[in-house]
C-alpha cells in the first residue's frame, strides 16, 4: 500500500499569511494527487486535482505543485474562510488519504 | 447540478451488516466512478471503495473481506454493504462522484452518521 504523510499535522497562521502544506507519498504516484478542504460537520470539498489543476470555482489563492513523491498545497494569502482541515489523496493505486492538516487561526 | 444523498439506518447492531444507499440526482450515473468514504469521530478520511460498472470495482484492502459496493443504473443509485460490523465502524459515511482518469472526487453527499451499538 502507498502511504501518504502530510506535514505539518496542525498549523497556526494569520489572515493574509502565505501557507504551505506538504504531502509525501511512500512511492512515486506521478501526479495522481488531489487536495481537499473540510470544515467541521461538512463534506470535503475538492480544491486541486492532478497535483496542480485548480477545480472550477476554487479561488486562485489556492495552488498545488509536485510530482512523484513530494507535493505541496499553497494558500497565497489566507482568508478567514480558509481555516479548515486539508487532506491530500493519492489515486495512483488503491486510493488513500493523508492524515490531514488542521489550519487554525493564530 | 448533480447532487448526492446518502440514506440508510443510523444505528446498526454489532456483528450485523451496515447498508447504505446513495441516490444521484441531476445527472447520469454512467461514466463516473462512485465512491464510499468514511470518517470516524474526530479522525481523518478513509476510502472504502468505488464502482464504475459491474466489472470495475475496487476496495480498500483493509476492508475488502467485508465490503460490497453495487450499482443500480435504473434507479441512479449505488450502495454499500459492510458486514460483521463492530464499534470501530462507527463513522460518518460519505458517497462521492469520481472522475475518469485521475479519480478525483468532485461531488460529495452531505454524509450520514452511522453508529454501531447494541
Amino acid at each position: 500500500d502507498i502511504q501518504m504523510t502530510q506535514s505539518p499535522s496542525s498549523l497556526s497562521a494569520s489572515v493574509g499569511d502565505r501557507v504551505t502544506i506538504t504531502c509525501r507519498a511512500s512511492q512515486s504516484i506521478s501526479t495522481y494527487l488531489n487536495w481537499y478542504q473540510q470544515k467541521p460537520g461538512k463534506a470535503p470539498r475538492l480544491l486541486i486535482y492532478a497535483a496542480s489543476s485548480l477545480q472550477s470555482g476554487v479561488p486562485s489563492r489556492f495552488s498545488g505543485s509536485g510530482s512523484g513523491t513530494d507535493f505541496t498545497l499553497t494558500i497565497s494569502s489566507l482568508q478567514p474562510e480558509d481555516f479548515a482541515t486539508y487532506y491530500c489523496q493519492q489515486t495512483y493505486s488503491t486510493q488513500g488519504f493523508g492524515q490531514g492538516t488542521k489550519l487554525e487561526i493564530k | 447540478q448533480v447532487q448526492l444523498q446518502e440514506s440508510g439506518p443510523r444505528l446498526v447492531t454489532p456483528s450485523e451488516t451496515l447498508s447504505l444507499t446513495c441516490t444521484v440526482s441531476g445527472g447520469s450515473i454512467n461514466n463516473y466512478y462512485w465512491s464510499w468514504i468514511r470518517q470516524p469521530p474526530g479522525k481523518g478520511l478513509e476510502w472504502i471503495g468505488y464502482i464504475y460498472d459491474s466489472e470495475t470495482i475496487n476496495y480498500n484492502p483493509s476492508l475488502k473481506s467485508r465490503v460490497t459496493i453495487s450499482l443500480d443504473t435504473s434507479k441512479n443509485q449505488f450502495s454499500l454493504k459492510l458486514s460483521s460490523v463492530t464499534a470501530a465502524d462507527t463513522a460518518v459515511y460519505f458517497c462521492a462522484r469520481g472522475s475518469v482518469g485521475y479519480y478525483y472526487m468532485d461531488v460529495w453527499g452531505q454524509g450520514t452518521r452511522v453508529t454501531v451499538s447494541s
